[in-house]
């Protein structure tokens, strides 16, 4: 079975400025994908960005990024020039080849201060 | 186009109790994924319908049920309702298919969710 962890419960940053969120899985697949969804209080999950495990390069939105680490099981996200508008839960997801089963981690809560 | 949409937003049901959950895909898809999301968690999958059929099932008892009907809405059941099934109650759609039509059709699109209280 497949686990996510996400290790920082709750992080905090002023506006402007660059915040990076933890995430790390455990997977025996070799073909999966991960996502970053947010979740504000509004409730309703959001994706952010998407990243298939078998591209080596890291995806990016705009001011979102990812740091894959396929071997260290590891996908943190980077928020640059951070916006209050980011405030909200984060969630790493994990989803296997085929399936349409998404594993989350616990989230991130973030909070960006004026 | 209207994203998904879940139906009721908010109840309040008592234990012992039976609550129905509506969910509208979004125009042309034929997956709908349920997720339960109890307060300061992440959400936990349910069930996977796709095209009528149940695709997939999470560890939930036999209280939980769900169908798909050919318009590919979906309800979500909650028979003899406890304390600890409060939470929120996610749906999700997406294009996936039993072929890959391509890596974007694992994308799943959510709903704002209906918040369940039992007391």
């Amino acid at each position: 079975a497949q686990t996510v962890t996400q290790s920082q419960p709750e992080m905090s940053v002023q506006e402007a400025e660059t915040v990076t969120l933890s995430c790390t899985y455990d997977t025996s697949e070799n073909n999966y994908y991960l996502f970053w969804y947010k979740q504000p209080p509004s409730r309703q999950m959001i994706l952010v960005i998407r990243q298939e495990a078998y591209k080596q390069q890291n995806a990016t939105e705009n001011r979102f990024s990812v740091n894959f680490q396929k071997a260290a099981k590891s996908f943190s996200l980077k928020i640059s020039d951070s916006q209050l508008g980011d405030t909200a839960m984060y969630f790493c997801a994990f989803m296997k080849q085929g399936a349409q089963k998404l594993v989350f981690g616990q989230g991130t809560r973030l909070t960006i201060n004026p | 186009d209207a994203g998904v949409t879940q139906s009721p937003t908010h109840l309040i049901k008592t234990r012992g109790q039976h609550v129905t959950l509506r969910c509208s895909p979004i125009s042309g898809h034929k997956s709908v994924s349920w997720y339960q999301q109890v307060l300061g968690q992440g959400p936990q999958f349910i069930f996977q319908y796709y095209e009528k059929e149940e695709r997939g099932r999470g560890n939930f008892p036999d209280r939980f049920s769900a169908r798909q009907f050919p318009n590919y809405s979906s309800e979500l059941n909650v028979n003899a309702l406890l304390l600890g099934d409060s939470a929120l109650y996610l749906c999700a759609s997406s294009l996936w298919a039993d072929r890959l039509i391509s890596s974007g059709a694992n994308v799943l699109t959510f709903g704002a969710g209906s918040r369940l209280t039992v007391l």
